[in-house]
């Protein structure tokens, strides 16, 4: 069965720097995808980024890049420029094809001013 | 993106009463829609999945009987907690995933939160 690890329950970071979470990830597939989802204090999931595991260039969106390391099965989430708004619980998911998703434990990000 | 609509957001209800959650697609057709169960401070454990027009694929360890998932229509997914106790409270989250113009993508709805007395 596919798992994920996050090792990071809690991070924190300084307004304006950048944080970057771990994820790790385990799979006898080759084609597969990743994601990253932001659970901010409302308790909506929010997809903040998405990996294809056959693209080789890593996904950025805005602020939000990734480091995606498929022999490593690594995928860590790098945020710059950290605002105040970015404060929340990060799970980093793995899907294969069109099946469910398999979530991390997650990593709870403040934001200190 | 595509919303997916939760409803009702907070329930409370006594000891062996059932419960029933919506879970909507508002702006498009969810063929699949997930049903997850989380605890303060864990991560979502899938409970269930559920396709339109066939019976849902319960996790292990789910109780079938005791959480019914419908999946009427091809924009709602039904959860009921049947004879609920207060072990069943929780935060019940729902996702629905996109057709090919989405990418397939999964989006999920605001959450309900159970409180059994």
């Amino acid at each position: 069965a596919q798992t994920v690890t996050q090792s990071q329950p809690e991070m924190s970071v300084q307004e304006a720097e950048t944080v970057t979470l771990s994820c790790t990830y385990d799979t006898s597939e080759s084609d597969y995808y990743l994601f990253w989802y932001k659970q901010p204090p409302s308790r909506q999931m929010i997809l903040v980024i998405r990996q294809e595991a056959y693209k080789q260039q890593n996904a950025t969106e805005n602020r939000f890049s990734v480091n995606f390391q498929k022999a490593a099965k690594s995928f860590s989430l790098k945020i710059s420029d950290s605002q105040l708004g970015d404060a929340a619980m990060y799970f980093c998911a793995y899907m294969r094809g069109n099946e469910k998703l398999t979530f991390g434990t997650g990593t709870r990000l403040t934001i200190i001013p | 993106g595509a919303v997916v609509s939760q409803h009702p957001s907070r329930v409370i209800c006594k000891s062996g009463t059932s419960v029933k959650i919506e879970c909507r697609s508002l702006d498009f057709q969810a063929t699949t829609m997930f049903w997850y169960r989380q605890f303060p401070k864990q991560s979502l454990m899938l409970m269930a999945t559920s396709n339109e027009g066939s019976k849902a694929t319960y996790e292990q360890g789910v109780e079938k009987d005791k959480f019914l998932i419908n999946h009427a229509s091809l924009t709602l997914s039904t959860l009921t907690v049947t004879s609920a106790h207060p072990e069943d409270s929780s935060f019940y989250i729902c996702s629905a995933r996109g057709g090919r113009e989405w990418g397939g993508e999964l989006f999920f709805g605001e959450g309900s939160r159970l409180t059994v007395l």
